[in-house]
């Protein structure tokens, strides 16, 4: 069974740093795109960021970019989200999800709060 | 980028059909996924490549396309399909990903 844990999230002040973790189990991780997906409070999915399979590729939304860093460590099956300069529109669910394809995500995990709030 | 457009609602009686649509500009061209989300859990995807179901999703969850509009149905709705669903795209060149803003079902 494909799982997905998200870890990491809490509440940070605007300006600070976070990383997330989402740990990987029941499928050859290395052998998948992984996905960062974000949901503010009472609103829609939003995609974050996304990382190939040999972690040597990596694309960004327009919104993190320069702030965000995606990562992986295939060995541990683990993917990391570092987040710096955190602002208050940060404030959302993230999801880690598995690509089989490049096109969509076919496993989410269950998420993890971040709250950017002075 | 580009958008794509959900009704923001859409309700419907027990064993009724629920349609509830996607569009956008880039549609012709890209496949479009579907996902459900029931309040508090985590999206689940519900179709793929604009018509597959995936293993596990009730057969009453299907997908259909007609130029520039996909269209998700729910034949015979039951009491826990109430959720939010999204669509989504991708182009397939350095894909970016869109969601569509969601359409709330709601189970009369």
């Amino acid at each position: 069974e494909v799982q997905l844990v998200e870890s990491g999230g809490g509440l940070v002040q605007p300006g600070g740093s976070l990383r997330l973790s989402c740990g990987a189990s029941g499928f050859t991780f290395s052998s998948y795109w992984m996905h960062w997906v974000r949901q503010p409070p009472g609103k829609g999915l939003v995609w974050v960021s996304r990382i190939n399979s040999n972690g040597r590729s990596a694309k960004y939304a327009d919104s993190v970019k320069g702030r965000f860093t995606i990562s992986r460590d295939n060995a541990k099956n683990t993917l990391y989200l570092q987040m710096n300069r955190l602002t208050v529109e940060d404030t959302a669910v993230y999801y880690c999800a598995r690509d089989p394809d490049t096109l969509h995500f076919d496993s989410w995990g269950q998420g993890t709060l971040v709250t950017v709030s002075s | 980028s580009y958008e794509l457009t959900q009704p923001p609602s859409v309700s419907v009686s027990p064993g009724q059909t629920a349609r509830i649509t996607c569009s956008g500009d880039a549609l012709p061209k890209q496949y479009v996924y579907w996902y459900q989300q029931k309040t508090g859990q985590a999206p689940v995807l519900v179709i793929y490549k604009d018509n597959e179901r995936p293993s596990g999703i009730p057969e009453r969850f299907s997908g259909s396309r007609s130029g520039t509009t996909v269209t998700l149905t729910i034949s015979g709705v039951q009491a826990e399909d109430e959720a939010d669903y999204y669509c989504q795209s991708a182009d397939s060149s350095d894909p970016s990903y869109v969601f569509g803003p969601g359409t709330k079902v709601t189970v009369l």
